[in-house]
This record gives C-alpha cells, sequence and structure tokens, in this order.
C-alpha cells in the first residue's frame, strides 16, 4: 500500500519570503504521479503542481516549484515570494499511473501555512 | 461550466434521518471518488468508481452506500445518520496521471 507522510503539521512565514513544505511517501512501484493540492478556508481544493515520476526535471508553477527526489522518496514543495493568499492547507497527494490500483488518490494529513504580513 | 459538481453545498440533519449528496462531472473522467474530511482536515477515501464499477471501498460502514448510475455521476446515500459522520464530503474525478478535480465539498452536520 502506498502511504503518504506530511511530518510539518503547521509552518509560518513572513510575507515575501520563501517556504519548504516536506513530504516523503513510500511505494515499491515504478510508474506514479504526485501533487500539491492547496485547500483555502473556502475550502476548494485546488492543485498547484504536478509531478510525473518519469520526469527527472522538477515541476514549476510561477512561484511554486518542486525538489523531487525518487531514490529518497521525497517531493518537496518550496513557495517563493510567499503572499497572503498563499495561507491556506496543503496537502500532498499520490496516485499510480498503471492498472490495478491506479484508482486510489492518497493524501497525507496535510501541513498548515500562514503567511504573516 | 463548474467541472465537478456536488449538491448540496451544506447539509444540516438529525440523526437516524437517510440523506444523499449529488455528484456529476463533465470533464469525461472515468474515475471518481468520495473523500471524507475530518475536524483535523484529514482526507480519507471512501469510494472510487471506474466506469461505473466500484473500485475501492475503504472500511465504510454498510450505512453509506454510493451509486453511480453512469461515470458521469456518482451519488452518496447515507441512511441512519449518526453524529460521527458530520464532515465535509468530497467528490472528485480524475484520469489516471491527470490532476485529480474536486467538487466544492458538502458540510454534513449531523444533530
Amino acid at each position: 500500500a502506498q502511504t503518504v507522510t506530511q511530518s510539518q503539521p503547521e509552518m509560518s512565514v513572513q510575507e515575501a519570503e520563501t517556504v519548504t513544505l516536506s513530504c516523503t511517501y513510500d511505494t515499491s512501484e515504478n510508474n506514479y504521479y504526485l501533487f500539491w493540492y492547496k485547500q483555502p478556508p473556502s475550502r476548494q481544493m485546488i492543485l498547484v503542481i504536478r509531478q510525473e515520476a518519469y520526469k527527472q526535471q522538477n515541476a514549476t508553477e510561477n512561484r511554486f516549484s518542486v525538489n523531487f527526489q525518487k531514490a529518497a522518496k521525497s517531493f518537496s514543495l518550496k513557495i517563493s515570494d510567499s503572499q497572503l493568499g498563499d495561507t491556506a492547507m496543503y496537502f500532498c497527494a499520490f496516485i499510480l499511473g498503471s492498472g490495478g490500483s491506479n484508482y486510489k488518490l492518497t493524501f497525507g494529513k496535510g501541513t498548515l501555512l500562514t503567511v504573516n504580513p | 461550466d463548474t467541472a465537478v459538481s456536488q449538491t448540496p453545498k451544506y447539509l444540516v440533519t438529525q440523526m437516524g434521518n437517510d440523506k444523499s449528496i449529488k455528484c456529476e462531472q463533465n470533464l469525461g473522467h472515468d474515475t471518481m471518488y468520495w473523500y471524507k474530511q475530518d475536524s483535523k482536515k484529514f482526507l480519507k477515501i471512501m469510494f472510487s468508481y471506474n466506469n461505473k464499477e466500484l473500485i475501492i471501498n475503504e472500511t465504510v460502514p454498510n450505512r453509506f452506500s454510493p451509486k453511480s448510475p453512469d461515470k458521469a455521476h456518482l451519488n452518496l446515500h447515507i441512511n441512519s445518520l449518526e453524529l460521527g459522520d458530520s464532515a465535509v464530503y468530497f467528490c472528485a474525478s480524475t484520469r489516471a496521471g491527470i490532476e485529480a478535480f474536486f467538487g466544492q465539498g458538502t458540510r454534513l452536520t449531523v444533530v
């Protein structure tokens, strides 16, 4: 079974600074996808960034980037130039990319990020 | 156009009642899910369906019964509601390898 671990229940950062959220996962499979989702107080689940395991290049979306270390099974999210609107719960998630039980999107327990003015 | 739409957004009901939450997606995805988010924000999968077929049932009480009339719809019916069922329920859809799209969530409060 696949597991996703987020070891930081809460983090805070000053506006305009950089923060890194940690995520590790466990799988014996080789073909999978990793995601970071953001859940602001509105409770809507918003995709922040996606990484395919077969790609060595780290994904980047504007101020958001990941550090994907496949051998270490690590998938951290870096937020640069933090903004007040980045305050939210952040979830790391995993899904297999092949048949069988690939229909299970597994989430970590989340990291509550607060951006302070 | 809303990609994943679930209704209602809020649901307040008494213990022992039966209620349903509806979900529809217009993305053409083959797989749909129900997730439960508790007060600690843990997102736990309840069910997944692929092309109307139940794939995952994660030790959910029998009082919860999903129904998928077609691959664009996945409804959740809950019998004999209990206080512990109070949570936010999310519907989502995905195609393998593509991010999951979520509905806006249904906040269920059992009193």
